[in-house]
């Protein structure tokens, strides 16, 4: 199992540019999510998914958008980038059970925006 | 507005010290608390509690979660150069919702 996976690793944007990171899992999990971490701000939620086709909005969700179109991935878009946007983003999901909240983080993305 | 308030932000100690990680928060709709480390890439799972008084223990580490006083700490016996990193603490709500604190960075010095 590759567990949660995310591409690129990195990238470099302009000002305006737009792009989108996608990560996938292979575990079967319901819940998915995107979290930006910037120095000394620990992990922020922008988005996240509690099942195929659902998304909801997390702390810092402006500026970007979701899908969840098949229950394996989501994707995180940047229509128009700026540098604020300059962050490393985790993706992550879960299996939801009471028992557990046990999340999986992939390996991050580190993008730059010029 | 919810938060999650990890002390203290960093943290440097000697090899064999015992260290204390503090986590308070103020969240509504309260379902769990996590702890994770974090070391140069992604977060890594610890913990999960959910009821007060419950201390979970894996080797060296050891957590336990306050529901009355809000509060959470994580205890590091015996520390190691490999315990260096970040731990982050998050608290899940019932509407699915996680929100972390800022981490405490500790470092130990061999």
């Amino acid at each position: 199992n590759a567990g949660v996976t995310q591409t690129p690793k990195f990238r470099v944007l302009k000002t305006g540019q737009s792009m989108t990171l996608l990560c996938a899992q292979d575990m079967n999990h319901e819940y998915m999510y995107w979290y930006r971490q910037d120095p000394g701000m620990g992990l922020r939620l922008i988005h996240y998914s509690v099942g195929e086709g659902t998304t909801a909005k997390g702390e810092v969700p402006d500026g970007y958008n979701v899908s969840r179109l098949k229950k394996q991935n989501f994707l995180l878009g940047l229509e128009s980038a700026a540098p604020s946007q300059t962050s490393v983003y985790f993706c992550a999901s879960s299996y939801w059970a009471r028992s557990t909240d046990t999340q999986y983080f992939g390996p991050g993305t580190r993008l730059t925006v010029l | 507005e919810d938060k999650v308030v990890q002390s203290p932000l960093s943290l440097v100690v000697h090899e064999g010290d015992t260290v204390t990680l503090n986590c308070s928060y103020e969240v509504t709709n309260f379902r769990s608390l996590l702890w994770y480390k974090q070391e140069k890439k992604a977060p890594t799972f610890l913990f999960m509690l959910t009821s007060s008084g419950i201390e979970k223990k894996s080797g060296r580490l050891s957590s336990i979660l306050d529901k009355k006083e809000l509060f959470s700490i994580l205890n590091i016996t015996a520390t190691q150069t490999g315990d260096s990193a970040i731990y982050l603490c998050a608290v899940a709500r019932r509407d699915d919702k996680i929100i972390f604190g800022k981490g405490t960075r500790l470092h130990i010095l061999p």
